[in-house]
């Protein structure tokens, strides 16, 4: 499978827990973005990577969110102390030259909070 | 106003007929814009582009952009039960090369047998 690879696929945590998501973008695709959808609304912007480098943050992203993309490769996305407004589900998307025209989105990961 | 707005539905056509559906969009975005098809569970997929004024044909599918109104549609032709799914609105945000998208809410779309 060449396609962007989100794991795990669902989670069920209890708030006030950590946890951790992992994707996998298509090779050789140094923009790596992350997007959060709850139920009836579009994705919503979370931030994105140009290789390894962070270059922009959404507001939505609290100081208990962290992502990652050590050696420009797989991306981590870390939640601390987890609330049920975080339930939703975590799409990760990436592209060759941030040419949104060639951005795949992964499968998704859906975190329940209870 | 949000940046990208739409209705969202369900908007219910018979099988065989046009489905339209529409998308405004303010000053906050640019003017580049994607529609989305995506069915339950699954993630978003790309159906078309549009970045100039007038129509874009690609099969079934028509996106038309009219700037000066500020409004973007996208126009199913022959539509099939297979096309029930949620379709989403994109515009670009962004400056230089870091242009991220911008989704509306969706809107649900049914295809009556």
């Amino acid at each position: 499978d060449t396609g962007v690879s989100q794991d795990p696929r669902h989670k069920i945590t209890k708030r006030g827990q950590n946890v951790t998501f992992r994707c996998d973008p298509i090779s050789e695709h140094n923009r790596l973005y992350w997007y959060r959808q709850t139920l009836g609304q579009g994705p919503e912007f979370l931030t994105y990577f140009q290789n390894e480098a962070q270059l922009e943050k959404s507001r939505l992203l609290s100081d208990r969110f962290s992502a990652e993309r050590p050696k420009g490769s797989f991306s981590t996305l870390e939640i601390q102390r987890t609330e049920q407004g975080d339930s939703a589900m975590y799409l990760c998307a990436s592209s060759p030259d941030g040419t949104n025209e060639k951005l795949f989105f992964g499968s998704g990961t859906q975190l329940s909070v209870l | 106003q949000k940046e990208v707005e739409q209705n969202s539905g369900p908007l219910s056509v018979p099988e065989g007929a046009i489905a339209s559906l529409n998308c405004t969009y303010s000053d906050r975005v640019s003017q580049s814009f994607f529609w989305y098809r995506q069915y339950s569970g699954k993630s978003p997929e790309l159906i078309m582009s549009i970045y100039s004024n007038g129509d874009k044909e690609d099969g079934r599918f028509t996106a038309q952009l009219n700037k000066a109104s500020q409004y973007v549609s996208l126009l199913i032709r022959d539509s099939q039960p297979s096309d029930s799914a949620t379709y989403l609105c994109a515009a670009e945000q962004g400056v230089d090369s870091s242009y991220k998208l911008i989704f509306g809410s969706g809107t649900r779309l049914l295809v009556r047998p």
